[in-house]
């Protein structure tokens, strides 16, 4: 059972747009979310996280927006710039104990000039 | 600071063979943390440990044994590898917060069984 959910693969976003990612999650016990970014042969690095008292964290030209309701997060890049291209992977996780994250599986975000 | 590194980076191993991934992080983490990445599948956890002497199961345990004799070092060992353990493994760590903390990774190990 995917707890956690992006489901679309990759997604292609001309130099200077908005690029939108997108993830989804089941377990409403979640109240914490984030976002990472992958380069090839590199491990995952943190770009930006949600608690799930709000409903918006910006962090320069990288917004997160949590639906609670739908159980639907969002990433927003804008403008998007050529090194932005990576695979970003959304998680999810309970904030008290341990703090175990539950990954999608990632989406491939491509930005042509 | 070096952060999170692991030894070593890639590895290729015959079936039956035994072997241990070594990770080290200098940030006085209390929580580490082993994942495994698959085509498709995001990153699944494997082990974590919450300090020192501690381990416990992730989502995907079997086949793997891990130990956290120091708190900088966390140890994955695979006893009896099979070729469905070929796949990328992190190692994370992550400081111990009230409101949720990010983790930190490592560069990652390729581990291919044969």
């Amino acid at each position: 059972d995917q707890q956690v959910k992006q489901n679309s693969p990759s997604l292609s976003v001309q130099e200077g747009r908005i690029s939108i990612l997108n993830c989804d999650y089941t377990n409403s016990m979640f109240d914490y979310f984030l976002w990472y970014k992958k380069y090839p042969a590199e491990g995952p690095t943190f770009l930006i996280s949600i608690s799930s008292i709000k409903d918006k964290n910006e962090d320069g030209r990288f917004t997160v927006f949590l639906n609670k309701s739908a159980k639907h997060l969002s990433l927003h890049i804008v403008p998007s710039q050529p090194g932005d291209s990576a695979v970003y992977f959304c998680a999810a996780s309970v904030s008290q104990g341990a703090q175990k994250l539950v990954f999608g599986q990632g989406t491939r975000l491509t930005i042509n000039p | 600071n070096a952060g999170v590194t692991q030894t070593p980076k890639f590895r290729v191993l015959k079936t039956g063979q035994s072997m241990t991934l070594l990770c080290a992080q200098d940030m006085n983490h209390e929580y580490m943390y082993w994942y495994r990445q698959d085509p498709g599948m995001g990153l699944r956890l494997i082990h974590y440990s919450v300090g020192e002497g501690t381990t416990a199961k992730g989502e995907v345990p079997d086949g793997y044994n891990v130990s956290r004799l120091k708190k900088q070092n966390f140890l994955l060992g695979l006893e009896s590898a099979a070729p469905s353990q070929t796949s990328v493994y992190f190692c994370a760590s992550s400081y111990q917060g009230l409101a949720g903390s990010e983790q930190y990774f490592g560069p990652g190990t390729r581990l291919t069984v044969t």
